[in-house]
């Protein structure tokens, strides 16, 4: 069976540092892969997708970005944090982009 | 531009009620429809999703609608009980650009007390 884990669960980090989300994906092959952000209040955003390795597209301009170095590993990151890149991050993969997204357990993130 | 639009917010019911949870859209050229769960902190739950060329889908007590030409879905769900509470979360999944993409509502809080 299939599974999508993510870390860490919870980061708080300091206005300006550096972030790294990772998701990995088991048990499946060629998956697209999805970032979204859940702010308070909010719907979910999609923030990033990719079809496949080293094809990442973005949905939302912004100082975040995502890489896919391996077929089943997507990582989030940033250069510098803002306030507003607050949220829970929410990484899900699909068979097909028409397809069901089941959705990893999420990372709270908060910027101080 | 999709949006996607659930009412109520938030809704409390007692155990063993039967319940609707409501999502519209704007724009009815959608290819499918899907309802998930989420429980507080967590992830999203795959629950149900609707074909465009499809009325309805059932799983357990849960039952989905979809009226597409009028942008509307339902989530049905009979004989609740306090395991259901969680926000449950409508996303339509239209083609826009070079890819399909799922656009979410907000969610419906749902509280069911014993």
């Amino acid at each position: 069976s299939q599974t999508i884990h993510q870390w860490p669960a919870t980061l708080v980090q300091p206005v300006g540092s550096p972030l790294s989300l990772e998701c990995t994906v088991e048990g499946t092959s060629n998956p697209n892969l999805y970032w979204y952000r859940q702010a308070a209040g909010r719907g979910l955003q999609l923030l990033f997708y990719s079809v496949g390795i080293g094809q990442i597209s973005s949905e939302v301009p912004q100082n975040l970005s995502a890489s896919r170095p391996q077929d089943r590993q997507f990582i989030l990151s940033s250069k510098k944090l803002l306030l507003s890149d607050s949220g829970f991050y929410l990484c899900a993969w699909a068979v097909g982009t028409q397809e069901t997204q089941y959705f990893g357990p999420g990372t709270r993130l908060l910027v101080l | 531009k999709q949006e996607v639009t659930q009412i109520p917010a938030a809704l409390s019911v007692p155990e063993g009620e039967n319940l609707v949870l409501n999502c519209s859209f704007t724009d009815s050229a959608i290819y499918n429809l899907q309802w998930f769960r989420q429980d507080p902190g967590k992830g999203l739950t795959s629950l149900l999703l609707i074909q465009s060329s499809q009325r309805e889908q059932t799983s357990g007590r849960l039952n989905a609608s979809l009226d597409k030409s009028s942008g509307r879905s339902t989530l049905y769900i009979a004989a609740s009980q306090p395991g259901d509470s969680a926000t449950y979360l409508c996303a339509v999944r239209t083609f826009g650009g070079s890819n399909y993409k799922l656009t979410f509502g907000k969610g419906t809080l749902l509280t069911v007390n014993p």
